[in-house]
């Protein structure tokens, strides 16, 4: 059975740190591009970052380019999410997907259950 | 990036009833729009991929349509658990961006 378990979400000042973790099982991690997408308290879905299946090539939405890295250990099943200089604007519950492999066109099969992130002083 | 509208936003419905959402695109994507299904404080749930492809074990009574700019996710026969929030979402290129949702209510 596919399973995505997300963890490292808590509560954090403004301009801090948080390191989200995402351990994957059922499935051959190091085939499958993985993903970040948010979702503030009662606000809709937005992609975050991905990251393909060597780790070598990696893509952020620009409003956390430069403050969050995405990165993957395929030895340990695990996919992160470094976040640094933390926003208001941050807090979100936090999902890791994992990407279908083949020819596309690609969508996520399966999703964690998230991790909430909040950001306040 | 390319954008991608919903409409409507939420809806009104009862139960047996058949409910369609429409899904535009700001440029053309062809076929690269999946459909989520997400209730209260659970993660997304697939439905429909590359348009109009039934994920495995979605029920029948969900279909999608369309292609280029213009999509849309019609329930049949709408039932009791199929009240959600429904997002489009395109996969064309990056960012991979979503619809804004539409919620499905009873009526």
């Amino acid at each position: 059975e596919v399973q995505l378990v997300e963890s490292g979400g808590d509560l954090v000042q403004p301009g801090g740190s948080l390191r989200l973790s995402c351990a994957a099982s059922g499935f051959t991690f190091s085939s499958h591009w993985m993903h970040w997408v948010r979702q503030a308290p009662g606000k809709g879905l937005v992609w975050v970052s991905r990251i393909n299946s060597d780790g070598s090539s990696i893509a952020y939405a620009d409003s956390v380019k430069g403050r969050f890295i995405i990165s993957r250990d395929n030895a340990k099943n695990t996919l992160y999410l470094q976040m640094n200089s933390l926003r208001a604007e941050d807090t979100a519950v936090y999902y890791c997907a994992r990407r279908t492999t083949g020819a596309a066109p690609y969508y996520f099969d399966y999703w964690g259950q998230g991790t909430l992130v909040t950001v306040s002083s | 990036d390319i954008q991608m509208t919903q409409s409507p936003s939420s809806l009104s419905a009862s139960v047996g009833d058949t409910v369609t959402i429409t899904c535009r695109a700001s440029q053309s994507i062809s076929s690269y729009l999946n459909w989520y299904q997400q209730k209260p404080g659970k993660a997304p749930k697939l439905l429909i991929y590359a348009a109009f492809s039934l994920q495995s074990g979605v029920p029948s009574r969900f279909s999608g349509s369309g292609s280029g700019t213009d999509f849309s996710l019609t329930i049949t026969s709408l039932q009791p658990e199929d009240f959600a929030t429904y997002y489009c979402q395109q996969s064309y290129s990056t960012p991979w961006t979503f619809g804004q949702g539409t919620r499905v209510e009873i009526k």
